[in-house]
Formats: structure tokens, sequence, C-alpha cells
């Protein structure tokens, strides 16, 4: 069993959907991160959360540390929303990251 | 405030070749971290440094090796280089709050 896990794999939506993006971890953490990376290009850091929720424009991204739980949402989400979501969380240690297998997200127009 | 910068961007190299990687992470910042990305596949780590310490290694062939100097910049070296090397190579700088991430090197080996 992973210790990241992310679900779901792969997500295909139309414009304007809301979108849900979850990840569970089994391990201690000082923070979470949610990355993204569009085809051939490099990874941008989305959020970093250590507790609570936080918004970005049309993005949202909550932790429930307790459940060890945490979900990115894309509110009115658009074709250049396509992309892999990538859940990585840091270690209690703060020394390495364990990574999500990531969701590959489309949006069609 | 500076990110984590990462050289080169792209990079080509040959079958057999070796190669060097450069990590400079946010000031102040003395854990570097990194990670290999293959098509097709998540990330995976490498190793990482502290205090010019390699303090974590990942399940990779001895042929991936990194350092860490005083100023906290990494490089990491993949000697004999093999076609199923290439890869996006990510950096990550951390603290004890959170990590930051650097544009990443894409490596073809031909």
């Amino acid at each position: 069993k992973n210790e990241v896990e992310q679900s779901p794999q792969n997500l295909t939506a139309q414009e304007g959907e809301f979108i849900t993006i979850n990840c569970s971890y089994s391990v201690g953490i000082s923070a979470l991160h949610w990355l993204q990376q569009h085809p051939g290009g490099g990874i941008v850091s989305l959020f970093m959360l250590s507790s609570g929720k936080k918004k970005h424009g049309r993005l949202i991204a909550t932790i429930n540390i307790q459940e060890k739980h945490s979900s990115l949402h894309i509110t009115a989400s658009h074709p250049r929303d396509s992309a892999v979501y990538i859940c990585a969380v840091l270690e209690t240690s703060g020394s390495r990251l364990t990574f999500g297998e990531g969701t590959q997200l489309t949006v069609n127009p | 405030k500076a990110g984590v910068t990462q050289t080169p961007r792209y990079l080509i190299k040959t079958r057999g070749q070796q190669v060097t990687l450069s990590c400079s992470p946010i000031s102040g910042h003395r854990s570097v971290s990194w990670y290999q990305q293959t098509p097709g596949q998540g990330l995976q780590f490498l190793f990482e440094y502290f205090s010019e310490t390699q303090r974590n290694k990942g399940n990779f062939p001895g042929r991936f090796s990194g350092r860490q100097f005083s100023n906290s910049r990494s490089e990491m070296n993949v000697s004999t280089l093999e076609l199923g090397d290439s890869a996006l190579y990510l950096c990550a700088s951390s603290a004890l709050w959170g990590a930051f991430f650097g544009q990443g090197t894409r490596l073809t080996v031909v």
C-alpha cells in the first residue's frame, strides 16, 4: 500500500464542472503539497498546507490532519486546467517528500 | 526571495556519458532532496542531503550520486548513462514547515 494514495487516477470533465481530487496518506506529515504538471512541463506548486483550507482563484485545497486526508477542488473548470495533479507530503522529519501517483485531469470544451 | 533554481533545464546526453545536475535551494534551507520522474511513472525519491551529509537514500543504483556544498547548493551525478535514465529530475529544498520545488531538469539520453 502506497503511503500516499490519490483518487481518481483519471478524471474527464466538461468545461464549467466542479472538480474534486482526493489524497489520503498514512505517515505523519508536517506539510502537504498540491502540485500541477502540464504535459512535458515542469512541476508547479499550487498549495502548501499544514491545516485548514487555502484558496487561490478557482482552486481550493483543504486538509484534515486527524483523518489524514486532503482534497483539491477546482471550480468552473476550464480546458487549460487539464494537467496531472500530484499530492505530495513532507514527512514530519522534514527530510523527504512522498508523492502520490497523480491524477490526470482532462477538461473538455 | 529567490526560489529553487535547477540548472540546466534541458540536457541531451549519449549513452555511457556522465551528467551533473545542479540545484540551488531557497536561502536558509539546509535540506535538499532529489527525485526522478520517468515517462508514465510517479516521482521517485533519489536522495536527500542536509548540511552536506546524505541523510536518506532511495532505491537507485550506485551510478546515481550526489553531494551538497557548504552553501547548501547540491549536485547530483549520473555516471554511465542508460537510455532508461531519461527523465525529469526534480529538486526540492525544504524546512520543517514545507518544501519548495525547482522547475526540474529534463534529461534525454540517446
